[in-house]
Parts: structure tokens; C-alpha cells; sequence
């Protein structure tokens, strides 16, 4: 079946503009995350969704950054008002489920967001 | 609360000659490991996961793990290596059952010589 994907690949935005960048799971997974890779702090966690809800939103760097999820499916990850250093690649993943540790993650092919 | 360390930012080898990448962790329980590849522009694709079952483990494309408590180690290696093996490599740490998030080393880039 298709893995993870998200939109859109690249992201060209100017300082102060909200972005949405979105993520589309593998078919059955509840658990969902969201990453940042930046050259200068590496992979970071953002957050996870285990179906609709978020119990651990304390990854967020900011107040400007929320993420939704609806259906138990798609997610929303959105970042009001964006700085220079809010560029770098967005990773999102999915997996069968959470709170298990073992459960392979599987990645998409990641947004890159450039702030100018 | 738990880490990742990985030696050596850039590793270089030649075609045919033995990869080896480091990773050292930390953890309070003991820990779910995982090593991802991630190839220019796309997201990263799982090689091999130790989850507390046998301490070698073997992935895909040849690689594989070795689980050393006493050491806290977790390095991953492969006999040979090819120019296809080019890329970056991610050691990730979770802390068992009820964790949910993965805690990245900083990566190491493989170059092969021909």
C-alpha cells in the first residue's frame, strides 16, 4: 500500500505568513508524529497523535506552532507568524499504534520549509 | 529521560571494505533502538530495530546491530560496503513500553570511495 505522504514537498514563505504543511498516514495507523530536522538541532520531536488526540504537546517550540488531527487520519501541523528559524525539513510518521515503544515508525519524504 | 550519541559526524570508506557507525545511548529503562537511513531529499527508512528480543540484529541491504547493555552501546555494521550504502544514518532511542517518541542522534553521513 502507499506510505506516508505530505504536502507540499517545499515551502517558500516570507517572515510573518502562516504555513499548514500536511501529512496523510499509512492506511490503519493511529498513531501519528511530527519531526523537525534542522542542521543545527538534528531531529527533533514535535508531537504525536494517538487517533484525534494529543496528549503530549510539550515538543512544540512555540505557541506559533499547533497541530491537528481529524478522522483519525489526516494531520494539520500549522505555524502562525514564521521566523527565519522556523526553516527546515517537517518529517511526519506514522505507526500502528503507540505506547508500546517497539513499533516501527514510518516516515514520510518530509516538507522542507524555507522562511525568507 | 534518554539520549543518543554518535561518533563521527562523517565516516568515509572504501568500496568493499567494512562500515562500522557508533552509537552510545542512554536510558533509565531499558530501551527500545532502531537505526534509520535517510538518503538525499527523502525521509528516513528503518534498517534494523532491537526490542529487547536477540541482541544481534540483523536489517536490510546487509546491515546489522549488535545490543551491548554493558557497554550502552548499539553500533551497526556491514562486511562490505557498497556505493548504494551512501547516505546518512540515524541511531534512535525509545524507552520501552509507554514511550512514544524517538530520540535521534545528531547522524553520521557515509561516503563510499570507489
Amino acid at each position: 500500500g502507499a506510505g506516508v505522504s505530505q504536502s507540499p514537498s517545499n515551502k517558500v514563505t516570507e517572515k510573518g505568513k502562516d504555513v499548514e504543511l500536511r501529512c496523510d498516514p499509512i492506511s490503519g495507523h493511529t498513531a501519528l508524529y511530527w519531526y523537525r530536522q534542522s542542521l543545527g538541532q538534528g531531529l527533533e520531536f514535535l508531537i504525536y497523535f494517538q487517533g484525534n488526540s494529543a496528549p503530549d504537546k510539550s515538543g512544540l517550540p512555540s505557541d506559533r506552532f499547533s497541530a491537528e488531527r481529524t478522522g483519525g487520519s489526516v494531520s494539520t501541523l500549522t505555524i502562525q507568524r514564521t521566523q527565519q528559524e522556523d526553516s527546515a525539513v517537517y518529517l511526519c510518521a506514522s505507526s500502528l499504534r503507540t505506547g508500546t515503544g517497539r513499533n516501527e515508525q514510518f516516515f514520510g519524504p518530509g516538507t522542507r520549509l524555507t522562511v525568507l | 529521560a534518554q539520549s543518543v550519541t554518535q561518533l563521527g559526524s562523517h565516516v568515509s570508506v572504501s568500496e568493499g571494505a567494512l562500515v562500522l557507525l557508533r552509537c552510545n545511548y542512554s536510558s533509565s529503562v531499558p530501551p527500545y533502538l532502531f537505526w534509520y537511513v535517510q538518503y538525499p531529499n527523502q525521509g528516513l527508512q528503518l534498517l534494523l530495530k532491537y526490542t529487547s528480543a536477540a541482541t544481534l540484529v540483523k536489517g536490510i541491504n546487509g546491515f546489522e546491530a549488535e545490543f551491548k547493555k554493558s557497554e550502552t552501546s548499539f553500533h551497526l555494521t556491514k562486511p562490505s560496503a557498497h556505493m548504494s550504502d551512501a547516505a546518512e544514518y540515524f541511531c534512535a532511542v525509545t524507552s520501552g513500553a509507554g514511550s512514544y517518541q524517538l530520540t535521534f542522534g545528531k547522524g553520521t553521513k557515509l561516503s563510499v570511495i570507489p
